[in-house]
Protein backbone atom coordinates (compact mmCIF):
# COMPACT_ATOMS: atom_id res chain seq x y z
CA UNK A 1 0.00 0.00 0.00
CA UNK A 2 1.24 3.60 -1.10
CA UNK A 3 1.97 5.45 1.77
CA UNK A 4 2.51 9.33 1.35
CA UNK A 5 2.80 10.64 5.14
CA UNK A 6 3.09 14.87 6.08
CA UNK A 7 5.09 15.43 8.96
CA UNK A 8 2.91 17.18 10.63
CA UNK A 9 -1.13 17.39 10.77
CA UNK A 10 -1.44 20.75 12.69
CA UNK A 11 0.58 24.23 12.56
CA UNK A 12 0.49 27.16 13.60
CA UNK A 13 3.21 29.67 12.93
CA UNK A 14 3.15 33.82 13.26
CA UNK A 15 3.07 35.89 10.38
CA UNK A 16 6.47 36.42 8.68
CA UNK A 17 8.14 33.09 9.88
CA UNK A 18 9.52 30.66 7.06
CA UNK A 19 7.42 27.43 6.98
CA UNK A 20 8.52 24.39 6.25
CA UNK A 21 5.86 21.27 5.32
CA UNK A 22 7.57 17.82 4.53
CA UNK A 23 6.38 14.99 2.33
CA UNK A 24 7.92 11.92 2.27
CA UNK A 25 6.06 8.85 -0.54
CA UNK A 26 7.73 5.56 0.08
CA UNK A 27 6.65 3.72 -3.54
CA UNK A 28 9.03 4.87 -5.82
CA UNK A 29 7.16 7.66 -7.10
CA UNK A 30 8.22 9.82 -10.02
CA UNK A 31 6.04 12.61 -9.33
CA UNK A 32 5.15 14.57 -6.31
CA UNK A 33 2.51 17.52 -5.96
CA UNK A 34 1.60 20.29 -3.37
CA UNK A 35 -2.20 21.68 -3.29
CA UNK A 36 -3.69 23.65 -1.37
CA UNK A 37 -7.73 22.71 -0.07
CA UNK A 38 -10.02 25.51 0.74
CA UNK A 39 -13.85 25.36 1.26
CA UNK A 40 -15.62 26.52 -1.63
CA UNK A 41 -12.37 26.31 -3.93
CA UNK A 42 -11.63 23.13 -4.10
CA UNK A 43 -7.58 21.57 -4.43
CA UNK A 44 -4.91 24.08 -6.54
CA UNK A 45 -2.26 22.94 -7.85
CA UNK A 46 0.77 25.11 -5.95
CA UNK A 47 3.88 23.03 -7.57
CA UNK A 48 4.84 20.10 -8.80
CA UNK A 49 8.44 17.71 -9.57
CA UNK A 50 8.44 15.13 -11.95
CA UNK A 51 11.72 14.16 -10.70
CA UNK A 52 14.24 14.99 -8.10
CA UNK A 53 15.62 18.62 -8.33
CA UNK A 54 13.14 19.36 -11.06
CA UNK A 55 9.90 21.75 -10.16
CA UNK A 56 6.93 23.20 -12.05
CA UNK A 57 4.79 25.63 -10.79
CA UNK A 58 1.55 25.22 -10.68
CA UNK A 59 -1.52 27.52 -10.72
CA UNK A 60 -1.29 29.29 -7.29
CA UNK A 61 2.80 29.59 -6.59
CA UNK A 62 3.08 32.96 -5.58
CA UNK A 63 4.48 32.98 -2.04
CA UNK A 64 5.59 29.36 -2.32
CA UNK A 65 9.07 27.20 -3.12
CA UNK A 66 9.55 23.60 -3.53
CA UNK A 67 12.31 21.73 -2.44
CA UNK A 68 12.95 18.04 -3.92
CA UNK A 69 16.65 17.03 -3.39
CA UNK A 70 15.84 13.38 -2.68
CA UNK A 71 12.82 11.08 -4.63
CA UNK A 72 11.00 9.98 -1.48
CA UNK A 73 11.02 13.71 -0.07
CA UNK A 74 8.68 16.57 -1.54
CA UNK A 75 8.94 20.07 0.48
CA UNK A 76 6.93 22.96 0.28
CA UNK A 77 8.39 26.18 1.82
CA UNK A 78 6.68 29.41 2.67
CA UNK A 79 8.86 32.01 2.53
CA UNK A 80 7.55 34.44 4.95
CA UNK A 81 3.70 32.85 5.92
CA UNK A 82 1.00 35.28 5.48
CA UNK A 83 -2.69 35.33 7.04
CA UNK A 84 -4.16 34.39 3.29
CA UNK A 85 -1.99 31.27 3.72
CA UNK A 86 -3.91 29.83 6.29
CA UNK A 87 -5.34 26.66 4.76
CA UNK A 88 -4.90 22.65 4.13
CA UNK A 89 -2.22 21.75 2.51
CA UNK A 90 -2.01 18.48 0.58
CA UNK A 91 0.55 16.52 -0.67
CA UNK A 92 0.11 13.38 -3.29
CA UNK A 93 2.37 11.51 -5.18
CA UNK A 94 1.73 9.08 -8.31
CA UNK A 95 3.43 7.21 -11.23
CA UNK A 96 5.00 8.99 -14.28
CA UNK A 97 1.39 8.44 -16.06
CA UNK A 98 -1.92 9.09 -13.78
CA UNK A 99 -3.47 6.72 -16.56
CA UNK A 100 -4.01 3.79 -14.48
CA UNK A 101 -3.29 4.70 -10.55
CA UNK A 102 -4.07 8.75 -10.23
CA UNK A 103 -2.71 9.99 -7.40
CA UNK A 104 -1.81 8.84 -3.57
CA UNK A 105 -2.45 12.04 -1.14
CA UNK A 106 -1.19 12.39 2.27
CA UNK A 107 -3.54 13.32 5.12
CA UNK A 108 -2.80 16.93 5.11
CA UNK A 109 -1.50 19.17 7.22
CA UNK A 110 -3.43 22.01 8.43
CA UNK A 111 -1.72 25.45 8.59
CA UNK A 112 -3.05 28.40 11.10
CA UNK A 113 -0.81 31.60 10.13
CA UNK A 114 -1.67 34.24 13.37
CA UNK B 1 -6.17 24.52 -20.17
CA UNK B 2 -7.62 22.17 -18.48
CA UNK B 3 -11.03 22.67 -16.14
CA UNK B 4 -13.20 21.25 -14.64
CA UNK B 5 -16.63 22.28 -13.00
CA UNK B 6 -19.02 20.50 -10.75
CA UNK B 7 -22.02 22.83 -10.37
CA UNK B 8 -23.41 21.77 -7.38
CA UNK B 9 -21.80 22.69 -4.06
CA UNK B 10 -23.79 20.80 -1.94
CA UNK B 11 -26.24 17.71 -2.59
CA UNK B 12 -28.90 15.97 -0.25
CA UNK B 13 -30.48 12.89 -0.75
CA UNK B 14 -32.36 10.49 1.16
CA UNK B 15 -30.96 6.97 1.98
CA UNK B 16 -32.19 4.43 -0.92
CA UNK B 17 -32.91 7.21 -3.41
CA UNK B 18 -30.52 7.60 -6.73
CA UNK B 19 -27.97 9.89 -6.55
CA UNK B 20 -26.14 11.98 -9.43
CA UNK B 21 -22.69 14.29 -9.06
CA UNK B 22 -22.72 16.42 -12.38
CA UNK B 23 -18.65 17.01 -13.46
CA UNK B 24 -18.07 18.86 -16.57
CA UNK B 25 -14.48 19.59 -18.44
CA UNK B 26 -12.92 21.36 -20.96
CA UNK B 27 -9.78 19.79 -22.37
CA UNK B 28 -8.31 20.57 -26.20
CA UNK B 29 -6.99 16.34 -26.46
CA UNK B 30 -7.92 13.10 -24.89
CA UNK B 31 -8.84 13.63 -21.04
CA UNK B 32 -8.40 11.28 -18.46
CA UNK B 33 -11.00 11.48 -16.02
CA UNK B 34 -10.82 10.59 -11.89
CA UNK B 35 -13.60 10.61 -8.88
CA UNK B 36 -11.99 11.23 -5.88
CA UNK B 37 -13.77 11.11 -2.18
CA UNK B 38 -12.70 12.80 1.17
CA UNK B 39 -14.88 11.31 3.92
CA UNK B 40 -15.00 12.89 7.01
CA UNK B 41 -11.40 12.90 8.99
CA UNK B 42 -10.06 10.94 6.26
CA UNK B 43 -7.53 11.32 3.62
CA UNK B 44 -8.68 12.28 0.05
CA UNK B 45 -8.73 8.69 -2.15
CA UNK B 46 -9.35 7.63 -5.44
CA UNK B 47 -12.87 6.43 -6.36
CA UNK B 48 -12.46 5.67 -9.63
CA UNK B 49 -11.42 6.38 -13.16
CA UNK B 50 -13.19 6.16 -16.38
CA UNK B 51 -10.38 4.31 -18.15
CA UNK B 52 -10.68 1.32 -16.20
CA UNK B 53 -14.96 1.40 -16.74
CA UNK B 54 -15.43 -0.17 -13.35
CA UNK B 55 -17.91 0.32 -10.67
CA UNK B 56 -16.95 1.30 -6.83
CA UNK B 57 -19.18 0.88 -3.56
CA UNK B 58 -22.21 1.16 -6.27
CA UNK B 59 -20.94 4.36 -8.21
CA UNK B 60 -20.12 4.26 -11.38
CA UNK B 61 -19.31 6.82 -14.03
CA UNK B 62 -19.33 7.05 -17.76
CA UNK B 63 -17.30 9.53 -20.44
CA UNK B 64 -19.34 11.23 -22.62
CA UNK B 65 -16.69 13.37 -25.05
CA UNK B 66 -19.84 14.92 -26.88
CA UNK B 67 -21.19 16.95 -23.76
CA UNK B 68 -17.88 16.85 -22.09
CA UNK B 69 -19.33 15.04 -19.08
CA UNK B 70 -17.94 12.78 -16.19
CA UNK B 71 -21.12 12.42 -13.45
CA UNK B 72 -20.47 9.97 -10.84
CA UNK B 73 -24.03 7.63 -10.41
CA UNK B 74 -25.62 4.88 -8.04
CA UNK B 75 -28.53 3.96 -8.21
CA UNK B 76 -29.09 3.58 -4.26
CA UNK B 77 -27.55 6.05 -2.03
CA UNK B 78 -26.22 5.10 1.58
CA UNK B 79 -25.91 6.99 4.48
CA UNK B 80 -21.82 6.24 4.57
CA UNK B 81 -21.93 7.70 1.03
CA UNK B 82 -21.77 10.91 2.96
CA UNK B 83 -18.70 12.79 1.59
CA UNK B 84 -16.89 15.53 -0.72
CA UNK B 85 -16.23 14.23 -4.22
CA UNK B 86 -14.46 15.61 -6.26
CA UNK B 87 -13.77 15.28 -10.01
CA UNK B 88 -10.50 15.60 -11.70
CA UNK B 89 -8.69 15.88 -15.25
CA UNK B 90 -5.33 15.23 -16.27
CA UNK B 91 -4.20 14.94 -19.91
CA UNK B 92 -2.43 11.78 -21.34
CA UNK B 93 0.42 13.62 -22.20
CA UNK B 94 0.97 15.10 -18.69
CA UNK B 95 0.28 14.11 -15.20
CA UNK B 96 -0.92 17.20 -13.69
CA UNK B 97 -4.33 16.25 -12.14
CA UNK B 98 -7.14 19.47 -12.20
CA UNK B 99 -9.96 19.34 -9.40
CA UNK B 100 -13.33 20.52 -9.69
CA UNK B 101 -14.27 22.53 -6.56
CA UNK B 102 -16.06 19.62 -5.16
CA UNK B 103 -19.83 18.19 -4.06
CA UNK B 104 -20.68 17.88 -0.75
CA UNK B 105 -23.16 14.73 -0.48
CA UNK B 106 -25.22 14.45 2.27
CA UNK B 107 -27.40 11.23 2.37
CA UNK B 108 -30.18 11.46 4.94
CA UNK B 109 -31.80 9.14 7.11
Amino acid sequence: DVKVTQSSRYLVKRTGEKVFLECVQDMDHENMFWYRQDPGLGLRLIYFSYDVKMKEKGDIPEGYSVSREKKERFSLILESASTNQTSMYLCASSFQSTLNYGYTFGSGTRLTVV
Amino acid sequence: AQRVTQPEKLLSVFKGAPVELKCNYSYSGSPELFWYVQYSRQRLQLLLRHISRESIKGFTADLNKGETSFHLKKPFAQEEDSAMYYCALSGRSNYKLTFGKGTLLTVNP
